[in-house]
């Protein structure tokens, strides 16, 4: 199985700074159809998770433009350019790349 | 809008069955694959089952192969989760999702099924 690490896991930010977090694979994570199935999700305290960016780099409808992806191979940053408040709670990275599928351990983000 | 709702959840004992539902609303349903992902009490996330759009195939996560059945029924936009031989371990609240790797998807509220004698 495909083991993503992250780092940190816990990321005390003030208001108006950016934020960068780091998932790590354990193996390549290009497909054989020559994607890269790495995706971010955010989880705000009591509610479900959400899809915030797709395929490394793709934003979802309605997430803000602070949000951003990047990386290739086995590396992987999820950036908030500017935090808010908003943005209190556990990131997670996840891949779709082979069975089965599985997510980072998550990072929390909070406010300093 | 698009939309996922699971039922069915609820309070079992170790080795007892629990079915649970989830309605689609808002997208094509028939023309997505379709996972359950779950998360116990205070911890991660846990990709639990995944299905064809079809039906024809379906992948589980090592700790639920033979103990649960993903199953799908496009023509009532619903996918169900047919959880048999319970453990204390599979307590976890349940989400329904949409494939991610073609999209950002929806996820359901998701439904608490607790495994406890």
């Amino acid at each position: 199985d495909i083991v993503l690490t992250q780092s940190p896991l816990s990321l005390p930010v003030t208001l108006g700074q950016p934020a960068s977090i780091s998932c790590r694979s354990s193996q390549g994570l290009v497909n054989r159809d020559g994607y890269t199935y790495l995706h971010w999700f955010q989880q705000r305290p009591g509610q479900s998770p959400r899809h915030l960016i797709y395929r490394v780099s793709n934003r979802a409808s309605g997430v803000p433009d602070r949000f951003s992806g990047s990386g290739s191979g086995t590396d992987f940053t999820l950036k908030i350019s500017r935090v808010e408040a908003e943005d209190v709670g556990v990131y997670y990275c996840m891949h779709g790349t082979q069975w089965p599928f599985t997510f980072g351990p998550g990072t929390r983000v909070d406010i300093k | 809008e698009v939309q996922l709702v699971e039922s069915g959840g609820g309070l079992v004992q170790p080795g007892g069955s629990l079915r649970l539902s989830c309605a689609a609303s808002g997208f094509a349903f028939s023309s997505y694959w379709m996972d359950w992902v779950r998360q116990a009490p205070g911890k991660g996330l846990e990709w639990v089952a995944h299905i064809k759009e079809d039906g024809s195939d379906k992948y589980y996560v090592d700790s639920v192969k033979g103990r649960f059945t993903v199953s799908r029924d496009n023509a009532k936009n619903s996918l169900y989760l047919q959880l048999n031989n319970l453990k204390v371990e599979d307590t976890a609240v349940y989400y329904c999702a949409r494939d991610p790797n073609w999209g950002a998807g929806p996820w359901g509220q998701g439904i608490l099924v607790t495994v406890s004698s």
